[in-house]
């Protein structure tokens, strides 16, 4: 069965830092982009970050650029999010989720296929 | 960066009825349209990727389509598990933009 399991959590300071990880089975890790996705309290989706299937590449939203950094370990097959200089507005539940990517008509499509639980962060003084 | 806006925002309905949900991309997307479910507490799941193809696993009541700009998703004879909130996701360009969500609740 595939999986995927978000950790690292927690309640921290304004200006503090804070490292996610998330925990992937049952499938070919080393084969698939990987993506953070957040939601503030009773705000919809917002997506954080995605890191290529090789490692090669990541992308980041503006909200977050320079602050965030995406990595992953395919040897211990996990994808990571180090958060730096939090804001109150990082406050939020933070979702890993594996990137498919689907051939249709010709086309390559991606998609977010498989949700981790997620993980809350809380910024707060 | 492309802004996804859903319509309506909630939406009320009783179970057995046929309901149409749009997204409106900023700038033509082509079909790179995605449709998630999620319900209270919940991580999001997905129902429809590339406008149009259902994800395994999910019933054929559900259906995407559209192309360019303008999408729907319409669910046929809702049932009582139904009830939660929809978001479209656009995945031509990053940011990967999401509609702000559509709830649908019981009437």
């Amino acid at each position: 069965e595939v999986q995927l399991a978000e950790s690292g959590g927690g309640v921290v300071q304004p200006g503090g830092s804070l490292r996610l990880s998330c925990a992937a089975s049952g499938f070919t890790f080393s084969n698939y982009a990987m993506n953070w996705v957040r939601q503030a309290p009773g705000k919809g989706l917002e997506w954080v970050s995605t890191v290529t299937g090789s490692g090669g590449s990541a992308y980041y939203a503006d909200s977050v650029r320079g602050r965030f950094t995406i990595s992953r370990d395919d040897s211990r097959r996990t994808v990571n999010l180090q958060m730096n200089s939090l804001r109150a507005d990082d406050t939020a539940v933070y979702y890993c989720a594996k990137q498919s990517l689907s051939l249709v008509r010709g086309i390559r499509h991606n998609n977010m296929d498989v949700w981790g639980r997620g993980t809350t962060v809380i910024v707060s003084s | 960066d492309i802004q996804m806006t859903q319509s309506p925002s909630s939406l009320s309905a009783s179970g057995g009825d046929r309901v149409t949900i749009t997204c409106r991309a900023s700038q033509t997307i082509s079909s790179h349209l995605n449709w998630y479910q999620q319900k209270p507490g919940k991580a999001p799941t997905l129902l429809i990727y590339a406008a149009s193809s259902l994800q395994s696993g999910v019933p054929s009541r559900f259906s995407g389509g559209g192309s360019g700009t303008d999408f729907t998703l319409t669910i046929n004879s809702l049932q009582p598990e139904d009830f939660a909130t929809y978001y479209c996701q656009q995945s031509y360009s990053t940011p990967y933009t999401f509609g702000q969500g559509t709830k649908l609740d019981i009437k």
